[in-house]
């Protein structure tokens, strides 16, 4: 069964750089079956798809934060990563790391979230 | 791309079905067959419930079901129970983006 698991810091300081980690039990990212990467959830913004990593470290990132994240793989220790850069307040949420099949938009394996809040 | 639109509750008895509409634009529902559906209970992450617009992932009830019309998406829950209470969100590809709604809660009465 395919275990998704973040990991990192639950506040970062504003300005600074949110890293999170999800580490992927029961199968392997460095198969090109599927891309691997990050959802965030607030009561602000909803649900909102940051980012994704395919085949041959492809990324894709939603438009309105492509200049600050960068969605990174891990072969070695199959994991993968987010560093979202300059963040703010608004930056605060649940971050859910995901499953996608390349080239459809749904995700069908989500680790259990962590929680981020930016705050001084 | 703007989120699609979701009526905020929808609520019904048990046995009962009821259906959650989606409304997006020309630009991601009405163009691409990339919509699904997600359950989300309190604390816990989605659960994916649609795909590819009408397609259930294996162990999904077949008392999810879901459509498309021009520019809306509907998830219909047929004999509604009561675990199937919690949020519901709509999600379509934009171009080259993943939108999603903003969530509509489903009560069981």
């Amino acid at each position: 069964q395919l275990q998704l698991q973040e990991s990192g810091p639950g506040l970062v300081k504003p300005s600074e750089t949110l890293s999170l980690s999800c580490a992927v039990s029961g199968g392997s990212i460095s198969s090109c079956s599927y891309c691997w990467g990050w959802m965030r959830q607030s009561p602000g913004l909803g649900l909102e798809w940051i980012g994704s990593i395919c085949c041959g470290g492809s990324t894709y990132y939603n438009p309105s934060l492509t200049s600050r994240v960068t969605v990174s793989a891990d072969m070695s220790k199959n994991q993968f990563s987010l560093k979202m850069t300059s963040v703010t307040a608004a930056d605060s949420a649940v971050f859910y790391c995901t499953r996608n099949p390349p080239a459809v938009y749904y995700f069908d394996y989500w680790g259990q979230g962590t929680l981020v809040a930016v705050s001084s | 791309q703007s989120a699609l639109t979701q009526p905020a509750s929808v609520s019904g008895s048990p046995g009962q079905s009821i259906t959650i509409s989606c409304t997006g634009t020309s630009s991601d529902v009405g163009t691409y067959n990339f919509v699904s559906w997600y359950q989300q209970y309190p604390g816990k992450a989605p659960k994916l419930m649609i795909y590819e617009v009408t397609k259930r992932p294996s162990g999904v009830s077949d008392r999810f079901s879901a459509s498309k019309s021009g520019n809306t998406a509907s998830l219909t829950i047929s004999g509604l129970q009561t675990d199937d209470e919690g949020d519901y969100y709509c999600s379509s590809f934009a171009g080259s983006n993943t939108i999603f709604g903003p969530g509509t809660k489903v009560t069981v009465l």
